[in-house]
């Protein structure tokens, strides 16, 4: 198993350029999460989701779209870049039933430059 | 929103010294688990708490996990170099929705050989 994987590892974005980053994981887990890192700070949640098909924002969704049209893949969009999402972003996955979320296993990152 | 307190922010030690991280919430927590990053790295997962007043031990690592469940603590004995990093405790901090899986400010570790 690949587990989580990211694409890109590395990119540098003018300002009001878009991209999408990419998330795959082959674990067959119900749950995905985008968080940002921002240097030297902890991870804030951008957007999550339960299943395919299912999202809801997390504590930072603004200026970023998610979609997860199956299991495996839950790409994250940023629209009009801005020098604000210069930041580390990682996608996280997990398996949870109820209350009980699972251990969250991560992708290795995708460092963004918005110049 | 997330209202999840991780103290202290950074803690200098000598290798050998202990260490201890705290985590607080202000809602009851179904569960808490514990992360942890090295420098330049991504979280991996040491341990989840699930019971009130629970104890978990792994090696020099113990994990505690409030009677309220509402706070947890991760204490290192004889700190290592290879204990350097950042600790996160995470969990569903929301209170009103048990999906949303928030990550505290974490404790910056730094272990002097």
């Amino acid at each position: 198993n690949a587990g989580v994987t990211q694409t890109p590892k590395f990119r540098i974005l003018k300002i009001g350029q878009s991209m999408t980053l990419q998330c795959t994981q082959d674990m067959n887990h119900n749950y995905m999460y985008w968080y940002r890192q921002d240097p030297g700070m902890g991870l804030k949640l951008i957007y999550y989701s339960v299943g395919a098909g299912i999202t809801d924002k997390g504590e930072v969704p603004n200026g970023y779209n998610v979609s997860r049209s199956t299991t495996e893949d839950f790409p994250l969009r940023l629209e009009l870049a801005a020098p604000s999402q210069t930041s580390v972003y990682f996608c996280a996955s997990s398996y949870a039933l109820g209350d009980n979320t699972g251990e969250l296993f991560f992708g290795e990152g995708s460092r963004l430059t918005v110049l | 929103g997330q209202q999840v307190m991780q103290i202290p922010q950074y803690q200098h030690v000598q290798e050998g010294e202990d260490f201890t991280t705290y985590c607080n919430s202000s809602t009851t927590l179904s569960n808490i688990q514990w992360y942890k990053q090295r420098p330049g790295g991504h979280p991996v997962f040491l341990i989840q708490l699930v019971k009130s007043g629970e104890v978990k031990k792994q090696k020099r690592l113990t994990f505690q996990f409030g009677e309220a469940k509402k706070n947890s603590s991760l204490h290192i004995t004889a700190t290592q170099t290879t204990d350097v990093g950042t600790y996160f405790c995470a969990g569903p901090f929301h209170r009103y929705n048990f999906n949303k899986f928030y990550f505290g400010s974490g404790t910056k570790l730094n272990v002097k050989p």
